[in-house]
């Protein structure tokens, strides 16, 4: 079956602009994690959604960055007035529940360049 | 604060050859992660690990986690070059979200 999908693959944006970065999960698969990996950085934990119930937010490094996931699917991370220190690659991964027992899938991310 | 610490950052080795990669913390872990991450691509998992002391063999690479569950190893026997990569590990404690090492980046030469 599909795996975890990512749109745009690359982004190119002003400082200061606002970005939507898009994640398809694989089907069937209730929790979700977006991450940021940085150059030679490991990846850093920015919000996590499990079914219904309210999201992790713990990670988002600033109120600029904020996600939302409708119908339990599709989920948008939207980062607002974009700052050059948000360049970084943002991943996606989607795993049949939020128990760490269960392997997290991973889009093949998107590439955020911020000029 | 890094919870997790890779080490080395960097390994050039030639083909043939084994290495071994750590991935250390003073925390305890609930289980472990072993990731591998091709450029343009997200991690795949390769193992988790889950009990102290075990050993998990995936073809010709080993994995081991420490007794205590702070710390865990892998090793690999005659690399490849299918085998560079970013190798990540992560982890879990409880249902909180896998905390992630910096990685450590393999180049297997022919």
């Amino acid at each position: 079956g599909a795996g975890v999908s990512q749109s745009p693959s690359n982004k190119v944006t002003e400082k200061g602009k606002d970005v939507e970065l898009r994640c398809d999960p694989i089907s069937g698969h209730t929790a979700l994690y977006w991450y940021r990996q940085s150059l030679g950085q490991g990846l850093e934990f920015l919000i996590y959604f499990q079914g219904n119930s309210a999201p992790d937010k713990s990670g988002l490094p600033s109120d600029r960055f904020s996600a939302e996931r409708t119908g339990g699917s599709v989920s948008t991370l939207t980062i607002q007035r974009t700052q050059q220190e948000d360049s970084a690659v943002y991943l996606c991964a989607s795993s049949f529940d939020g128990t760490n027992s269960y392997e997290q899938y991973f889009g093949p991310g998107t590439r955020l360049t911020v000029t | 604060t890094q919870l997790l610490e890779q080490s080395p950052q960097f390994l050039s080795i030639q083909e043939g050859e084994n290495l071994t990669v750590y991935c250390n913390s003073s925390s305890v872990f609930s289980s472990l992660q072993w990731y591998r991450q091709e450029p343009g691509e997200g991690p795949v998992l390769l193992v988790t690990v889950v009990t102290g002391g075990e050993v998990k063999k995936l073809k010709r690479l080993t994995f081991q986690f420490g007794d205590a569950r702070k710390d865990s190893s892998l090793h690999i026997t005659a690399a490849q070059p299918g085998d560079t990569g970013l190798y990540l590990c992560a982890g879990a404690k409880g249902n909180t979200p896998l905390v992630f090492g910096k990685g450590t980046r393999l180049s297997v030469i022919a």
